[in-house]
């Protein structure tokens, strides 16, 4: 069965630092992987997806994921944050037929 | 393009009550999924509905039902509601055949406590 693990519950960083969002996935069979950000009360906002072809995706916002199928991840990176990008990310994996399976997510804290 | 929309946004039960949920799907969208988000977690896909059919289901107990209308709109009901049913739900759409890349569009939740 296909799962996603995010390894970091909680990523503090400075305004205008990088940032990378760990996600791994297990998976037999050929994958459709996603980026999703959810802002307080509000629900989930779809940033990147991986179905094929180039390995680095490009998403909203200045956000880029690059996908690495010896390693199984599928890391989320911004190379300069900004205090509106604060908020809950998930990694999700499509199992098929339109089913996603999320990670628990990681909660991007961008402070002055 | 109208994007999804959910209806209520908040709402209080007690245990053991009966609520209904409704969703209306993104135009042109004909599959309707549900999601459960409990605090500081990760969606848990419910079920899906597509023609009318529930198709597929997560690991969820069967006072979990819904419905899905000509129109592509949907309806979660959960019956006997515990406290644990306490959370956000997450309807989300998705478009028909080759427009289909996995993707799905959520609407903004409705919020249950149950007390």
């Amino acid at each position: 069965a296909q799962s996603v693990t995010q390894l970091d519950s909680q990523v503090p960083v400075f305004e205008e630092a990088p940032v990378e969002l760990r996600c791994n996935y297990s998976s037999s069979v050929s994958v459709y992987l996603f980026w999703y950000v959810q802002y307080p009360n509000q629900g989930l906002q779809l940033l990147l997806k991986y179905l094929s072809g180039s390995t680095l995706v490009k998403g909203i916002n200045g956000f880029e994921a690059e996908f690495n199928k010896s390693q199984t991840s599928f890391h989320l990176r911004k190379p300069s944050v900004h205090i509106s990008d604060t908020a809950e990310y998930f990694c999700a994996v499509n199992t098929g037929f339109q089913k996603l399976v999320f990670g628990t997510g990681t909660r991007l804290l961008v402070s002055p | 393009e109208t994007g999804v929309t959910q209806s209520p946004t908040h709402l209080i039960k007690t245990r053991g009550q009966q609520v209904t949920l409704r969703c209306s799907s993104q135009s042109g969208h004909n599959t309707v999924s549900w999601y459960q988000q409990a605090l500081g977690q990760g969606p848990q896909f419910i079920f899906q509905y597509y023609r009318e059919e529930e198709n597929g289901r997560g690991n969820f107990p069967p006072r979990f039902s819904g419905l899905q209308f000509p129109n592509y709109s949907s309806e979660l009901n959960v019956n006997a509601l515990e406290l644990d049913d306490s959370a956000l739900y997450l309807c989300a759409s998705s478009p028909p055949g080759q427009k289909n890349t996995g993707e799905l569009f959520f609407g903004e939740g409705s919020r249950l406590t149950v007390l």
